[in-house]
Order: structure tokens, then sequence, then C-alpha cells
């Protein structure tokens, strides 16, 4: 079975511009959650999306923006991009609407210039 | 809110040896599951071993146990014969059991670097 896959892998924006990330999770799965990760601030929640629906969001403005397809994939959006935007970001699925164990995709990393 | 804290940013063995890796989390819940991940240089964030906080008895995967210490808050992670493919960084995450909660919080990471 396929594992979570993530386009574009590696991404070069200027200040102002907006992004669109995308995450198609493994077979099956319906959860699709996203994180960023930088050196200064690690890890950190950004949503969750579970049958089309956002049911977390963390603690990220109103700039950071997804949603779900039918299919279970994921797309987040980024507008009028930072410099602190520069990250990586991942995307996990899990199988289950309940807490359950999430499995990454290989990221994108973001560069803001 | 819950916490979780990993106190040594680096560690470094040798191969064939056994290292062990701390992290301790704060929550108020009963009910929870803890993971560590590991993350080579490639970034892939991979999934270790995962214990329920229901379960009295210790997660293991092959060469990963976990010591779970549900009344101090503690969840350390042993690596017995450690191998080069183990160097990584190594993130402990808390997911709360609670209903349509799929938030994971990580730990700031530890730094661990097998040496031949």
């Amino acid at each position: 079975k396929a594992g979570v896959t993530q386009t574009p892998r590696y991404l070069i924006k200027t200040r102002g511009q907006q992004v669109t990330l995308s995450c198609s999770p493994i077979s099956g799965h319906r959860s699709v959650s996203w994180y960023q990760q930088t050196p200064g601030q690690g890890l950190q929640f950004l949503f969750e999306y579970f049958s089309e629906t956002q049911r977390n969001k963390g603690n990220f403005p109103g700039r950071f923006s997804g949603r779900q397809f039918s299919n279970s994939r994921s797309e987040m959006n980024v507008s009028t991009l930072e410099l602190g935007d520069s990250a990586l970001y991942l995307c996990a699925s899990s199988l289950l609407a309940s807490p359950d164990t999430q499995y990454f995709g290989p990221g994108t990393r973001l560069t803001v210039l | 809110a819950q916490t979780v804290t990993q106190s040594q940013p680096e560690m470094s063995v040798q191969e064939a040896e056994t290292v062990t890796l701390s992290c301790t989390y704060d929550t108020s819940e009963n009910n929870y599951y803890l993971f560590w991940y590991k993350q080579p240089p490639s970034r892939q964030m991979i999934l270790v071993i995962r214990q329920e906080a229901y379960k009295q008895q210790n997660a293991t995967e092959n060469r990963f146990s976990v010591n779970f210490q549900k009344a101090a808050k503690s969840f350390s992670l042993k690596i017995s014969d450690s191998q080069l493919g183990d160097t990584a960084m190594y993130f402990c995450a808390f997911l709360t059991d609670l209903q349509g909660a799929q938030k994971l919080v990580f730990g700031q990471g530890t730094r661990l670097t097998i040496n031949p």
C-alpha cells in the first residue's frame, strides 16, 4: 500500500505570494492532519480534516487555510507569505475518526525569500 | 494544555550499544496515546512505537521498547543493539483520546548519533 504523498517536495516563493500544498493520504485513510516544522518552534499542529470537515485548528493566523476533498486528498494554502512561513510542512493521515496512529508524508520544504 | 518535554537535546553512542531517550509529559487526561517517531536526515517522519495509556504492558517493536510510567508521566524509549541506521532525530508525541481530536503534541526532539 502506498504511503502518504506530498507535492511539491520543494517550493521557493517570495514575500506576499500565496502557495498551495497537496497531500494524498494512505488509501482508505480519511483523516488528514497538517504540521509545520521549524528549527525555532519545532513541530506545530496546523489543522485536521475528516470527511471534508475541519475538526481541529492550531494557533495559526487566518492566512493558513486548508480543505479536504471527497477522495480524502487535502490541500493547504498560505496567503500573503511572510519570511517566517519558511518551514517543512508535514502531512499525516490516519485511518479512524477517533484518535489513531498518524503516518507521515515526506513533507514539502517551503522557502520564502 | 498538554506539554511534552525531551530533556536530552543530543545523544551519541557507539554501534551495538543500548541507549535510552527520555520523555516526560503533562496532562490531566486519563486516556491517551504516546508515540515515538524518528526523523532521519531525509526528513521523513517514521513511526517507531506506540503506547496506549490504558495498557499496563510496555510496548516493544523488535529492538525498540518503552518504559511507560503513567503515574510519573514518563515515557522513555530504549534502543537495543543500536545500528548506524538509527541515527536520526527522535520525537516523543502525545495524542489525546478525546473524540475527534487528532492533534499530536510533540517534544523538541533528541538528536541521536550512532557512531561506528
